[in-house]
This record gives C-alpha cells, sequence and structure tokens, in this order.
C-alpha cells in the first residue's frame, strides 16, 4: 500500500481557493487517487478520485502530475461549512481491498 | 443520507463485556468495511468482507470479530472490552470489493466504562 503525507492542518478564509497536497512517492502502476472529507462525529464522505492529469466534478477538481507522486486537492471558493478532515487515499485497481486512511489534513475555514 | 444503517447510534457498557454493531450497506452494494476511530489513533481500518467472505484484514484484534450474513448486513462483535476500546465505529459499503467510491454510514459511539 502507497504510503501518503499531507499537512496536518490549514487555514484559509472565506471565498479563498484551497489547495491540498498529497505526497505518495511509491504510488504503483494501478493505483489510484481518492479523497475523502469528514465532518467531526460524522463517517467519511467521497470527494473525488482519479489517476493522472486532472478531474473536476462539482465539489472539487483534483490535479496530477504526470509522475503521479503527488496530488493536489483544490476547492474553489470555501465556506465555513468546508471545515473538516480531508483525507488522501492510494488504493491499487489490481487487488488491495484496504482504504486505508492517513491522518488527513484538518482544514478550518475562518470567516 | 449515504444509504448505510449502523445500529445503535450510541452504546455505553462495562469492561470485560461484549457488543455488537449492526451495519445494513446501500441497496446493491457487496462489499462492506469496518473501520474504528479514537481520538490518537484516527480511522483504523479494521476488517471488509466482499459477499459474505472476508478479502482483507487491517489492525483489527483478536477479540474482535466481524461477519456478514446472506442478506448482506454485517456485525461487528466485540468481545472482552476494554476502556481503550472506547471509540466511534463505522461501517462502510462499496458496490465492488476495493477501488471504488465508499459510503460511510454515521457511525456507532461505543463508550465503555
Amino acid at each position: 500500500l502507497a504510503k501518503t503525507t499531507q499537512p496536518i492542518s490549514m487555514d484559509s478564509y472565506e471565498g479563498q481557493e484551497v489547495n491540498i497536497t498529497c505526497s505518495h512517492n511509491n504510488i504503483a502502476t494501478n493505483d489510484y487517487i481518492t479523497w475523502y472529507q469528514q465532518f467531526p462525529s460524522q463517517g467519511p464522505r467521497f470527494i473525488i478520485q482519479g489517476y493522472k492529469t486532472k478531474v473536476t466534478n462539482e465539489v472539487a477538481s483534483l490535479f496530477i502530475p504526470a509522475d503521479r507522486k503527488s496530488s493536489t486537492l483544490s476547492l474553489p471558493r470555501v465556506s465555513l461549512s468546508d471545515t473538516a478532515v480531508y483525507y488522501c487515499l492510494v488504493y491499487s485497481g489490481a487487488g488491495s481491498y484496504q482504504l486505508t486512511f492517513g491522518k488527513g489534513t484538518k482544514l478550518s475555514v475562518i470567516p | 443520507d449515504s444509504g448505510v444503517t449502523q445500529t445503535p447510534k450510541h452504546l455505553i457498557t462495562a469492561t470485560g463485556q461484549r457488543v455488537t454493531l449492526r451495519c445494513s450497506p446501500r441497496s446493491g452494494d457487496l462489499s462492506v468495511y469496518w473501520y474504528q476511530q479514537s481520538l490518537d489513533q484516527g480511522l483504523q481500518f479494521l476488517i471488509q468482507y466482499y459477499n459474505g467472505e472476508e478479502r482483507a484484514k487491517g489492525n483489527i484484534l483478536e477479540r474482535f470479530s466481524a461477519q456478514q450474513f446472506p442478506d448482506l448486513h454485517s456485525e461487528l462483535n466485540l468481545s472482552s472490552l476494554e476502556l481503550g476500546d472506547s471509540a466511534l465505529y463505522f461501517c462502510a459499503s462499496s458496490v465492488a470489493s476495493g477501488g471504488t467510491e465508499a459510503f460511510f454510514g454515521q457511525g456507532t459511539r461505543l463508550t465503555v466504562v
């Protein structure tokens, strides 16, 4: 399983774009990158998933450079309700069944 | 609402006791995952079942066991409970076995006194 490294915490003002970078140096060819969001005392919620280049949905964008050793979750114009812990996960599309969460990044949005 | 149902929502029990946590996955999901989340440990993967069979095992103690039934609901059994077992226990489900979006329930908060 590829190990992931993220900043422990980040602060941002409301209305700003937030970029959270995750390092996964030993990502394998079959591995995908997934991000989850978790509010206090709630289960994590899937945000976005990608393999390479850029993926965008209604919530966020995910940027993955060509070497795939890192990825950046971009949240446009954050609001107070985006205050949460964000987890970067790497899993294998070739049969690794564990969804392993790291420590995550605690994002605090300031008014 | 993720569609994953966990019962009970809260549970208070004494040390040495045994409890059973129940999870009903989303309709159509064959895979069930169990996680433990305590303040100092983060989200710890315990075990995964797919269509009734164990598929992956994480940091699950020998005092803990799980199973997935033919109707696909799952139960996590925790025995000889210790104070340190107090945590939020989450169940998640997904359509396939690994590699797909997993939907989490609201969790069961277990307090061991």
